[in-house]
């Protein structure tokens, strides 16, 4: 299958400061990329994706940008808070295949 | 309101027993999957079903074995369990299994083998 390779697995960031998360695919089959916040004890819960026809996805404070020549992507996350402090997981999603996940980025914001 | 169902929320459970983890997906979804989190391997795909049909496995394992008694339901079936068996287990859904379909997490079935 897929193989996801995120980094990194560990960052801290001070409150109002951007953070960024970096994704890497293989598959050139992958044509959708979301990624998924998870809080302590809770479920995986998507915030934002990006398909392969877009090169850039802004929701608010979000920013997602895919680079399909490298197979990479990444996570933008402007003027953090606290609460964006979890755990950030990238997937990918070739076509009709399953979701494919990173190891995961643990951030936390620093007030 | 979870739509996607899953029991029991906790479980301990004593090595080489057997237990089953129950799915119940009201999204009016086609495809359902089950992911595997530890510390070990966060978010491990395990399986995929559409429409009741095996798509894709990819857990090693013979002891886990999916079960769909109807289009919502995909319950997960461990036997011999053993204490590497321990991991939170997340039921999936997406409206079928083609790309670019948001997948959906239930709230997890965390199991603990003793």
């Amino acid at each position: 299958g897929e193989q996801v390779e995120q980094l990194p697995s560990i960052l801290r960031v001070q409150e109002g400061s951007s953070a960024s998360i970096n994704c890497s695919y293989e598959d050139s089959a992958s044509n959708y990329f979301p990624w998924y916040k998870q809080e302590p004890g809770e479920n995986p819960k998507l915030i934002i994706d990006i398909r392969s026809n877009m090169e850039r996805k802004q929701i608010q404070e979000l920013i997602v940008l895919l680079d399909k020549k490298a197979k990479r992507f990444s996570l933008h996350i402007t003027d953090t808070q606290p609460g964006d402090s979890a755990m950030y997981f990238c997937a990918a999603n070739p076509g009709y295949q399953n979701f494919y996940f990173g190891k995961g980025t643990s951030l936390t914001v620093i007030p | 309101d979870p739509k996607i169902i899953q029991k029991p929320k906790y479980l301990v459970a004593v090595t080489g027993s057997e237990k089953i983890l129950i799915c119940e997906q009201y999204l009016g979804h086609n495809a359902m999957y089950w992911y595997r989190q530890s510390a070990k391997k966060p978010l491990e795909f395990m399986f995929s079903y559409s429409y009741q049909k095996l798509m894709d496995n990819q857990t090693a394992s013979s002891r886990f074995q999916p079960q769909s008694s109807k289009k919502n339901h995909l319950d997960l079936q461990i036997t011999a369990l053993k204490p590497d068996d321990s991991a939170t287990y997340f039921c999936a859904s997406s409206q079928d299994s083609r790309a670019g379909n948001t997948l959906y997490f239930g709230e997890g079935s965390r199991l603990i083998v003793v």
